[in-house]
């Protein structure tokens, strides 16, 4: 599976959105872009995936360049609980096999009040 | 629902003690996996198993080792712990076509 780099800090206004950014350049035709998010002390949650065409849940919106080298997770209006650390990784459909998959260590996200 | 249940969710070890984590899912997931977590790593996979009966080695696994009676439970056995197996540890499952993976709350071990 393809690496992935995210910055690692970013900032955040209550209210404001939050744009968080991966690269991917690696990424083969069958990789899906999956975003996750760990909040202090607890597991990583599911928020999206996508594979070419830009996403959207009760969570937040996935859009994802035409070239498929980037993408870019979107919380349309942060709140304090927003506040935690988010994974962008890459993976094929075949989930019998995580062993590849980099988790790397993610873009802390700070939303302030 | 209780999802992917991890047990103790803390537990201090001496050197040379043996555990078992517990891991357990109620999804029906074939995959289930261990990650351990330390500061300035990110998550690193230790064992995983594609279904009952079958598993395999991660990026980690010297330590440790696991077993898939069933579909439900995978749990994860220190034999001899080290100080080096002080960190926070993940179960994971995922079902084969759904693909979203679902992670337990982490059992904090530390090791004296």
């Amino acid at each position: 599976d393809a690496k992935t780099t995210q910055p690692p800090s970013m900032d955040c206004a209550e209210g404001r959105a939050a744009n968080l950014p991966c690269n991917h350049s690696t990424i083969s035709g069958n990789e899906y872009v999956y975003w996750y998010r760990q909040i202090h002390s607890q597991g990583p949650q599911y928020i999206i995936h996508g594979l070419k065409n830009n996403e959207t849940n009760e969570m937040a919106s996935l859009i994802i360049t035409e070239d498929r080298k980037s993408s870019t997770l979107i919380l349309p209006h942060a709140t304090l609980r927003d506040t935690a650390v988010y994974y962008c990784i890459v993976r094929a459909l075949n989930a019998g096999n995580n062993r590849k998959l980099i988790w790397g260590l993610g873009t802390s996200l700070g939303v302030n009040p | 629902n209780a999802g992917v249940t991890q047990t103790p969710k803390f537990q201090v070890l001496k050197t040379g003690q043996s555990m078992t984590l517990q891991c357990a899912q109620d999804m029906n997931h074939e995959y289930m996996s261990w990650y351990r977590q330390d500061p300035g790593m990110g998550l690193r996979l230790i064992h995983y198993s594609v279904g009952a009966g079958i598993t395999d080695q991660g990026e980690v696994p010297n330590g440790y080792n696991v077993s898939r009676s069933t579909t439900e439970d995978f749990p994860l056995r220190l034999l001899s712990a080290a100080p080096s197996q002080t960190s926070v540890y993940f179960c994971a499952t995922s079902g084969v076509t759904g693909n979203t993976i679902y992670f337990g709350e982490g059992s904090w071990l530390t090791v004296v």
